[in-house]
């Protein structure tokens, strides 16, 4: 079975612009979540999509939004682009996004803003 | 606030030594606990799970101890090998499905 993948793998971004990351979850799965991993901040999570609904959000400002597609596919987008925002997002998927369900990870998108 | 914790930023162990990572949390309500392995340029790789109501839990070289008591979590990684050489982060999920992770320890297994 594959695994979550991510696409872009690397993108560059000017200050101010906007980005769309795309996910596609293991087939069968149907909660994705979202992470932005930093050196500074570490592992903070964004958000959780299951069956098209957000069903929880992190502390990050409303520049972080996502949607989830009727296949479980997700996307994140992030607005008005901050230099602050050059992170490694990484996206999780897990069967039914039960508290004890184990949550696996795609290789990333690196974002970098200039 | 909930906050997941490392003792140590750094391990370095020789090849064919056991090796420990440990994990400090503050959210006495958590119920399910995660280590990942993270290599450079990857996303978090499951290791092994276990739930509160477990205090141990075996794995292929991998053991994870829980104790609940003191709120510390372990990792014990058998026979350390230069393909274990990752970032390793502690996780647990609490009530609101998502996982809050420790800062991440960097092992380095020396030849």
């Amino acid at each position: 079975k594959a695994g979550v993948t991510q696409t872009p793998r690397y993108l560059i971004k000017t200050r101010g612009q906007q980005v769309t990351l795309s996910c596609s979850p293991i087939s069968g799965h149907r909660s994705v979540s979202w992470y932005q991993q930093t050196p500074g901040q570490g592992l903070q999570f964004l958000f959780e999509y299951f069956s098209e609904t957000q069903r929880n959000k992190g502390n990050f400002p409303g520049r972080f939004s996502g949607r989830q597609f009727s296949n479980s596919r997700s996307e994140m987008n992030v607005s008005t682009l901050e230099l602050g925002d050059s992170a490694l997002y990484l996206c999780a998927s897990s069967l039914l996004g039960g508290e004890e369900e184990t949550q696996y990870f795609g290789p990333g998108t690196r974002l970098l803003v200039l | 606030g909930e906050s997941v914790g490392l003792h140590l930023p750094t391990l370095s162990v020789q090849e064919g030594d056991n090796s420990i990572i440990n994990c400090a949390y503050s959210n006495s309500a958590s119920d399910y606990f995660i280590w990942y392995k993270q290599e450079s340029g990857k996303g978090p790789q499951f290791i092994i799970d276990i739930r509160s109501n477990m205090d141990k839990r075996q794995g292929q070289r991998v053991t994870v101890l829980l104790n609940k008591t003191v709120k510390h979590l372990s990792l014990q990684i058998a026979a350390t090998q230069p393909g274990d050489s990752a970032v390793y982060f502690c996780a647990f999920s609490g009530s609101a499905r998502q996982l809050t992770f420790g800062s991440g320890t960097q092992l380095t297994v020396l030849p």
